[in-house]
C-alpha cells in the first residue's frame, strides 16, 4: 500500500524565515509520482509541483525549491524568505500509473508578520 | 469560471436526510474523483471513477454513493446523511495517459449535518 507522511503538523515562523515542510512516502512501485499542493485559508486546493519517480532533479521556482531523495523516500518543500501570504496547509502526495493519489495528513504553515 | 464546479458550495442537513453534492468538470478530463477533508486527516478518497462506465470505491465508501451520469459530471450522494460526514467535500478531475495522475480540484462543498 502507498503512504504518506507529513510528520509536522503545524509550523510557524517569522516572516524573511526560511522554512522546510517535510514529506516522506512509501511506495513498491519503480514509477510513480510525487506533488504538493497548497490549501490557502480560502480553502481552494491549488497544485504546486509534480515529480516523476525517474527524475531526482530539484527544482526551484522562485521562492520554493523541492528536494527530491528516492535513497530516503522524501520530497521536501522549502520555502525562502517566507511570506504571510505563504501560510496554508500543504499537503504532500503521492501516486502511480492508474491509481488516485493518496495525501498526507498536511503541515499548516503560519508566517507571521 | 472554475474549470472544476461543485454544487452547492454550502449545505446544512439533517440527520437522516438524503443529500446530494454535484460536480461538473470542463477540462475534458476522463477521471473524477470525490475527497473528504476533515482537520489533521487530510485528504481521504470516497469514490472515483476512470471512465463513465467505471465506479470505484476508495478508503472511505461506506455510507456514500457516487453516479457518473457522464464524462463532465460525477455526483456524490449521502443517503443518509451521519453527524460524523460533516466535512470538506472537493471533486477533483485528471486526464489520463502522459500526463500522469495530477489531478485538479474544484472549490469544495462544506456539509454540515446537524
Amino acid at each position: 500500500a502507498q503512504k504518506v507522511t507529513q510528520a509536522q503538523t503545524e509550523i510557524s515562523v517569522v516572516e524573511k524565515e526560511d522554512v522546510t515542510l517535510d514529506c516522506v512516502y512509501e511506495t513498491r512501485d519503480t514509477t510513480y509520482y510525487l506533488f504538493w499542493y497548497k490549501q490557502p485559508p480560502s480553502g481552494e486546493l491549488v497544485f504546486l509541483i509534480r515529480r516523476n519517480s525517474f527524475d531526482e532533479q530539484n527544482e526551484i521556482s522562485g521562492r520554493y525549491s523541492w528536494n527530491f531523495q528516492k535513497s530516503t523516500s522524501s520530497f521536501n518543500f522549502t520555502i525562502t524568505a517566507s511570506q504571510v501570504v505563504d501560510s496554508a496547509v500543504y499537503f504532500c502526495a503521492l501516486g502511480s500509473r492508474g491509481t488516485p493519489l493518496v495525501f498526507g495528513k498536511g503541515t499548516r504553515l503560519s508566517v507571521i508578520a | 469560471d472554475a474549470d472544476v464546479t461543485q454544487t452547492p458550495r454550502n449545505r446544512i442537513t439533517k440527520t437522516g436526510k438524503r443529500i446530494m453534492l454535484e460536480c461538473s468538470q470542463t477540462k475534458g478530463h476522463d477521471r473524477m474523483y470525490w475527497y473528504r477533508q476533515d482537520p489533521g486527516l487530510g485528504l481521504r478518497l470516497i469514490y472515483y471513477s476512470f471512465d463513465v462506465k467505471d465506479i470505484n470505491k476508495g478508503e472511505i465508501s461506506d455510507g456514500y454513493s457516487v453516479s457518473r451520469q457522464a464524462q463532465a459530471k460525477f455526483s456524490l450522494s449521502l443517503e443518509s446523511a451521519i453527524p460524523n460526514q460533516t466535512a470538506l467535500y472537493f471533486c477533483a478531475t485528471s486526464a489520463a495517459g502522459s500526463s500522469g495522475n495530477t489531478i485538479y480540484f474544484g472549490e469544495g462543498s462544506w456539509l454540515t449535518v446537524v
